[in-house]
């Protein structure tokens, strides 16, 4: 039982370039999340979906786009990548709004 | 913004020693939760309590919740190596918006 399975684990981009990060599940889950983590800052939700065809903006959603393709994959993109964007990323599922399961992270760094 | 705050921002103790750990919040909440991370892993759920129970245990695990202080403290008995982790509070608010609101989280380190 995979779980929560993110791609890639680690990516550098350069400023202005693009790139999707993959999330998908396989516990059924409605709900899925993408955070980021800085250091001394925490978890801080980017954006959340809390249904298939459903996505809402979380504390932190500028400079990113997502799509909840189908119930098991929430991708994260990052149109024009940024500095500021450096960061771990992380993908999390749950059903309804308890326990949230998350992957293993992605880290990106902007030069 | 964060909701949580833990205290302390880090904790070094001896193998077999109890582990305290607190967590102060801001708003009302529907529940709270503990999540252990491991260094370089993703978060590991480790314990839920309601804002109407006030203690919880599993294993070696013990979470208060005072509602009227918005406080919780996590206790870790009988400490271990693979203790060693960060641990964050994770509240649920409630309302319209969805997803939990972290702590920045406390770096627990065990001496063998």
């Amino acid at each position: 039982n995979a779980g929560v399975t993110q791609t890639p684990k680690f990516q550098v981009l350069k400023t202005g370039q693009s790139m999707t990060l993959q999330c998908a599940q396989d516990m059924n889950h409605n709900s899925m999340y993408w955070y980021r983590q800085d250091p001394g800052m925490g978890l801080r939700l980017i954006y959340y979906s809390a249904s298939e065809g459903t996505t809402d903006k979380g504390e932190v959603p500028n400079g990113y786009n997502v799509s909840r393709l189908n119930k098991r994959e929430f991708s994260l993109r990052l149109e024009s990548a940024a500095p500021s964007q450096t960061s771990v990323y992380f993908c999390a599922s749950s059903e309804g709004r308890w326990i949230q399961y998350f992957g293993a992270g992605t880290r990106l760094s902007v030069l | 913004s964060q909701q949580g705050e833990e205290d302390p921002q880090a904790l070094s103790i001896q193998e077999g020693e109890n582990a305290t750990m607190n967590c102060s919040y801001k708003t009302s909440i529907n529940n709270l939760q503990w999540y252990r991370q491991n260094s370089g892993r993703g978060l590991v759920h480790l314990i839920l309590i309601r804002s109407n129970e006030r203690e919880k245990h599993s294993g070696r695990l013990r979470v208060t919740l005072d509602t009227s202080k918005k406080s919780s403290s996590l206790l870790i008995t009988a400490s271990r190596a693979a203790d060693t982790a960060s641990y964050f509070c994770a509240t649920d608010a409630g309302g319209g918006a969805d997803g939990l609101t972290f702590g920045k989280g406390t770096h627990l380190i065990i001496q063998p």
